[in-house]
């Protein structure tokens, strides 16, 4: 199974700052790695998919990067609106599409 | 826009099958990958798995003895079975669309169902 880990756990920020958080596997996957944002009492929402690719709708302050085994979802000029739990999944292997534990961004 | 709605018992005594519905509005459920996934602060996020437009199916090995996945396309809806729960499988259920191709990510969610093992 492929392990995916997180870093940081919680991060605690400010509206107007840029952040990063990283999740690594535990062997390559490639570019199938895509990320969720969950607010509280909300299912996950697709944030970006392949690594870099937004989806529609999704402010352009939002970006991802990485291959491999390591990459990073980097959030620029926080709002309010982005304070959540960030996961991670890969999809390299299936049926267990596997996700990170999550990060808790905190103000 | 498709949405998706989960339906089923909020509590299921220890040993019985856990059954669940998505139903799924604005689209057709003829196109596209569908899963199950299940969250608890135990276990995160854990995906249960999928049935494919074709209706072929493929299950978390963890639990694919306990597992299946059916479609119903005359009322666009795919369901989940769980047999011999315990307490370890209470958890927040979500249904979600994958992709035209297995490995997409999940892009359109049901709001989420919490199932309680409990006598």
């Amino acid at each position: 199974d492929i392990q995916m880990t997180q870093s940081p756990s919680s991060l605690s920020a400010s509206v107007g700052d840029r952040v990063a958080i990283t999740c690594r596997a535990s062997q390559s996957i490639s570019t199938h790695l895509h990320w969720y944002q969950q607010s509280p009492g909300k299912a996950p929402k697709l944030l970006i998919q392949s690594v870099s690719n937004l989806q529609r709708g999704v402010p352009s302050r939002f970006s991802g990067s990485g291959s491999g085994t390591e990459f990073t979802l980097t959030i620029s000029d926080l709002q309010p609106e982005d304070f959540a739990t960030y996961y991670c999944q890969q999809s390299y292997t299936t049926p267990m599409h596997s996700f990170g534990q999550g990060t808790k961004l905190e103000i | 826009q498709v949405q998706l709605q989960e339906s089923g018992p909020g509590l299921v005594k220890p040993s019985e099958t856990l059954s669940l519905t998505c139903t799924v509005s604005g689209g057709s459920i003829s196109v596209h990958y569908w899963s199950w996934i299940r969250q608890s602060p135990e276990k995160g996020l854990e995906s249960i798995g999928f049935i494919s437009y074709s209706g072929s199916t493929n299950y978390n090995p963890s639990l694919k003895s306990r597992v299946t996945i059916s479609v119903d396309k005359s009322k666009n809806q795919f369901s989940l079975k769980l047999t011999s729960v315990t307490a370890a499988d209470t958890a927040v259920y979500y249904c979600a669309r994958g992709g035209l191709v297995v490995d997409d990510a999940f892009d359109v969610w049901g709001q989420g169902t919490m199932v309680t093992v409990s006598s």
